[in-house]
């Protein structure tokens, strides 16, 4: 594998079911975040994490947890979301301040 | 709070025209991307440009910084349909260095006409 890899690619939960998006990073980078794309707003940062360490918390309501066992994967856990929420959750990572490498993006659909 | 605006959002252009996008921010950087999206697709890194007047060419796209005038600019040279896809251009949230989350304008989605 390389580059940035997400799994699964496309997901669809119920508003009561828990479930969780992953992210693997192959370029030996320090950072990793999640963004939030959909149809009705820009691209939005949620999460950053720095040598595994969170960094920044964008206002995520609370039913996405992020998790960053080691400065290779990043999890974002769902659970009781809405329908709102449905959109392109995309995972970059960077070292520093070079240009992030973007995964190819899992596409959920919340029901 | 960061504002990234870009404009046009939408531009349909005729095969072997110029055209230049153009990426407006609201407060001080000294970094800005560009990224290319397909449709489908994840998001492609062009360019960073990383200081005042820095100029960057890949083919027929060169992209260029004021930090001052708070503008980047996406020029296209001879559009071929290939170039098709949507731009967007992106400033660090904040303004110190290393790692940071990105503010994105909400895209140009470009078509280029035979």
């Amino acid at each position: 594998e390389t580059g940035v890899t997400q799994t699964p690619r496309h997901l669809v939960m119920g508003m009561t079911n828990k479930k969780s998006l992953k992210c693997e990073q192959h370029l030996g980078h320090n950072a990793m975040y999640w963004y939030k794309q959909s149809a009705k707003k820009p691209l939005e940062l949620m999460f950053v994490y720095n040598f595994k360490e969170q960094t920044e918390n964008n206002s995520v309501p609370s039913r996405f947890s992020p998790e960053c066992p080691n400065s290779s994967h990043l999890f974002l856990h769902l659970h009781t979301l809405q329908p709102e929420d449905s959109a392109l959750y995309l995972c970059a990572s960077s070292q520093d301040w070079t240009p992030q490498y973007f995964g190819p993006g899992t596409r959920l659909l919340v029901l | 709070e960061l504002k990234v605006e870009q404009n046009p959002l939408f531009l349909s252009m005729q095969e072997g025209k110029n055209y230049t996008i153009y990426c407006n921010y609201s407060t001080t950087s000294d970094r800005l991307y560009w990224y290319r999206q397909d449709p489908g697709k994840s998001l492609e890194s062009l360019f960073v440009l990383l200081s005042n007047g820095a100029v960057k060419q890949e083919g027929r796209l060169m992209a260029s910084l004021d930090t001052k005038a708070r503008l980047s600019t996406l020029h296209i040279t001879a559009a071929v349909h290939d170039l098709s896809a949507t731009y967007f251009c992106a400033v660090p949230t904040h303004s110190g260095g290393g790692a940071d989350g990105l503010t994105f304008g909400k895209g140009t989605h470009l078509i280029i006409q035979p």
